[in-house]
């Protein structure tokens, strides 16, 4: 169980153009989920928690109209990345808590999107 | 969350055990110890998680010191695809309201 998907694994796409990407927890319903990025031989670096059906929370140096984060239901958190650049080529990760309540915080991880700007 | 330290990289033999260890001397009375691992081009996996005890689950053991300021994770026979950058993170009893700070982590490489 605890299983979360994200489409596409990849993508290449031009400069100036969006693209979406969607996380889903496949077994589990996930009110918090969280979207981060990974650029080349870094750590990953928290972007934003989606929460469904209120906005997201993004951090601080992350721009908000650049990542559009929607989180319609308990099971789907998209990210969209708006006029992309070159400079937004990443690893995008998401990942979901189980159980929000529980006292700790284990998070089951999608297997990422690598984002390719040309 | 509390400050994380951990080497750079560790290498090991395959079928030879592996401590990983990680120092965390600002840790709070009620944050949690986890561990997650990130194979190449894959996103995180949870590995374990402690509070005060020593733990084993079927990956891994987790072995906390007394005094808290520090953990080791221990993979007892590592194999190949035990690959991958470890991270060790200190979180708050806050439930999952919060999104994770990774550090750096320990860059593990299992030689044949």
């Amino acid at each position: 169980g605890a299983v979360v998907s994200q489409h596409p694994s990849w993508v290449i796409c031009k400069s100036g153009t969006s693209v979406k990407i969607e996380c889903r927890s496949l077994d589990f319903q996930a009110t918090t989920m969280f979207w981060y990025r990974q650029f080349p031989k870094q750590s990953l670096m928290l972007m934003a928690t989606s929460n469904e059906g209120s906005k997201a929370t993004y951090e601080q140096g992350v721009e908000k109209d650049k990542f559009l984060i929607n989180h319609a239901s308990l099971t789907l958190s998209t990210l969209t990345v708006t006029s992309a650049h070159p400079e937004d080529s990443s690893f995008y990760i998401c990942s979901a808590n189980r159980n929000r309540l529980a006292p700790y915080n284990e998070q089951f991880f999608g297997p990422g999107t690598r984002l390719t700007v040309l | 969350d509390a400050k994380t330290t951990q080497p750079n990289s560790m290498e090991s033999n395959e079928e030879e055990p592996v401590h990983l260890p990680c120092n965390h001397s600002t840790i709070s009375g009620t944050d949690y110890i986890h561990w997650y691992r990130q194979l190449p081009s894959q996103g995180p996996e949870y590995v374990i998680h402690g509070l005060t005890s020593n733990v084993n689950n079927r990956m891994a053991s987790l072995a906390i010191a007394e005094d808290r300021k520090s953990s080791t994770l221990i993979l007892h026979r590592a194999t190949l695809r035990d690959a991958a950058v470890y991270y060790c993170i200190c979180r708050g009893s806050g439930g999952g309201a919060d999104g994770l700070t990774f550090g750096k982590g320990t860059h593990l490489i299992i030689q044949p």
